[in-house]
């Protein structure tokens, strides 16, 4: 099946510095990817989609430009937390969308997820 | 709009225990998906079962069940003889018209020994 491989699991990073994630279909081509968050013990909220050769669309309340997210090719995506702070650790999670041969058949599959800890 | 209610926020059981997870949704589409994940600890999100609006039969997969009740809008999930390895947060999440997929809270589920 649609496997998304993200990278990396787990980053600590001073404050202040900008760290890159990157999420990768790795047998298929995924037009469209989404970037969650998620903090303890709470739901995934959806930061921003982005589709490849274009702008990522933010979610309301999300900084664009504290949060890059570039899709250049069709099988990556990446999110770069600029100039972070310690209020940006959480869980980001990356989602891309698959569609089979049906038009009706499509599936989310997500990454494995990234821990990042701002200290 | 559209909107998940997982109402209960944690289920504790005891292992061999059956486990029902709750999940109503609302849409105005009439063509929508919905889904189940499990999060273990680790954090990865596993894919457990998609349904299409169009599909009310109930499945069974392995000690897995959904029932999907478009008249009451729910789409519940319950874990026959439930094991240790099932403790986990559960999502239910639901995706219609060209909106993106949302998610409910969440239920975290712990199953004791």
């Amino acid at each position: 099946g649609a496997v998304v491989s993200q990278h990396p699991s787990w980053v600590i990073c001073k404050s202040g510095t900008s760290v890159k994630i990157e999420c990768r279909s790795l047998d298929f081509q995924a037009t469209t990817m989404f970037w969650y968050r998620q903090f303890p013990k709470q739901s995934l909220m959806l930061m921003a989609t982005s589709n490849e050769g274009s702008k990522a669309t933010y979610e309301q309340g999300v900084e664009k430009d504290k949060f890059l997210i570039n899709h250049a090719s069709l099988t990556l995506s990446t999110l770069t937390v600029t100039s972070a702070h310690p209020e940006d650790s959480s869980f980001y999670i990356c989602s891309a969308l698959s569609r089979g041969q049906g038009a009706s058949d499509y599936g989310y599959t997500f990454g494995s997820g990234t821990r990042l800890t701002v200290v | 709009a559209q909107k998940v209610t997982q109402a209960q926020t944690e289920i504790s059981v005891v292992e061999k225990e059956d486990v029902t997870l709750d999940c109503v949704y609302e849409t105005r589409d009439t063509t929508y998906y919905l889904f189940w994940y499990k999060q273990p600890p680790s954090g990865e999100l596993v894919f457990l079962i998609r349904r299409n609006s169009f599909d009310e039969q109930n499945e069974i997969s392995g000690r897995y069940s959904w029932n999907f009740q478009k008249s009451t809008s729910s789409f519940n999930f319950t874990i026959t003889a439930s094991q240790v390895v099932d403790s986990a947060v559960y999502f239910c999440a639901l995706i219609s018209g060209y909106s993106t997929l949302t998610f409910g809270k969440g239920t975290m589920l712990l199953v004791s020994p």
